[in-house]
């Protein structure tokens, strides 16, 4: 069985753009979180898809939003990038019924200049 | 809301020796459960070993095993017969589970090295 995939795995733009990086969790899964990961602030939670409705959110600025579509794919979008923007971000996908079986995707290097 | 501390920033060990990392987390749950997860240079996050708070028994994975101390919120994990390919940053997490979905709260990490 696949792993989780995210696309692309490397990402360099500019203050002020937007970006766009996807997630397709393993087959089967029905559920994907988003995290942030940075130096400074360590790992932290951003959203939580389940069958295309959000169902968590963490602490972040409108900037950030995501979705999910009808095959379980993720996207999560930055708006009016910043500097402090610059993270791995990472996506887990699970079943949906098992909050346990949580598995990461290999992250989403963004740097803004 | 949950916080997890993780007081050793990083750690050493001989190949073939011991280890333990700790792990402390802070909740008013009781719902919950507890992971390590190991994140090479790869930066990919591997799940290591998890236990359900109901669980008394430790969770056990090959050389990986956890002492979990519900009353004391402590979650550590020990490392048997570590190998090079241990060398990573750990994570402990803490999970909230319910109706309303679930996120994982990290602790700060513990970078590990292993020596030959």
């Amino acid at each position: 069985k696949a792993g989780v995939t995210q696309t692309p795995r490397y990402l360099i733009k500019t203050r002020g753009q937007q970006v766009t990086l996807s997630c397709s969790p393993i087959s089967g899964h029905r559920s994907v979180s988003w995290y942030q990961q940075t130096p400074g602030q360590g790992l932290q939670f951003l959203f939580e898809y389940f069958s295309e409705t959000q169902r968590n959110k963490g602490n972040f600025p409108g900037r950030f939003s995501g979705r999910q579509f009808s095959n379980s794919r993720s996207e999560m979008n930055v708006s009016t990038l910043e500097l402090g923007d610059s993270a791995l971000y990472l996506c887990a996908s699970y079943p949906g019924g098992d909050f346990r079986e949580q598995y990461f995707g290999p992250g989403t290097r963004l740097t803004v200049t | 809301a949950q916080t997890v501390t993780q007081s050793q920033p990083e750690m050493s060990v001989q190949e073939a020796e011991t280890v333990t990392l700790s792990c402390t987390y802070d909740t008013s749950e009781s719902n919950y459960y507890l992971f390590w997860y190991k994140q090479p240079p790869s930066r990919q996050m591997i799940l290591v070993i998890r236990q359900e708070a109901y669980k008394q028994q430790n969770a056990t994975e090959n050389r990986f095993s956890v002492n979990f101390q519900k009353a004391a919120k402590s979650f550590s994990l020990k490392i048997s017969d570590s190998q090079l390919g241990d060398t990573a940053m750990y994570f402990c997490a803490f999970m909230r589970w319910g109706t309303s979905g679930s996120r994982l709260t990290f602790g700060e990490g513990t970078q590990l090295t292993v020596n030959p």
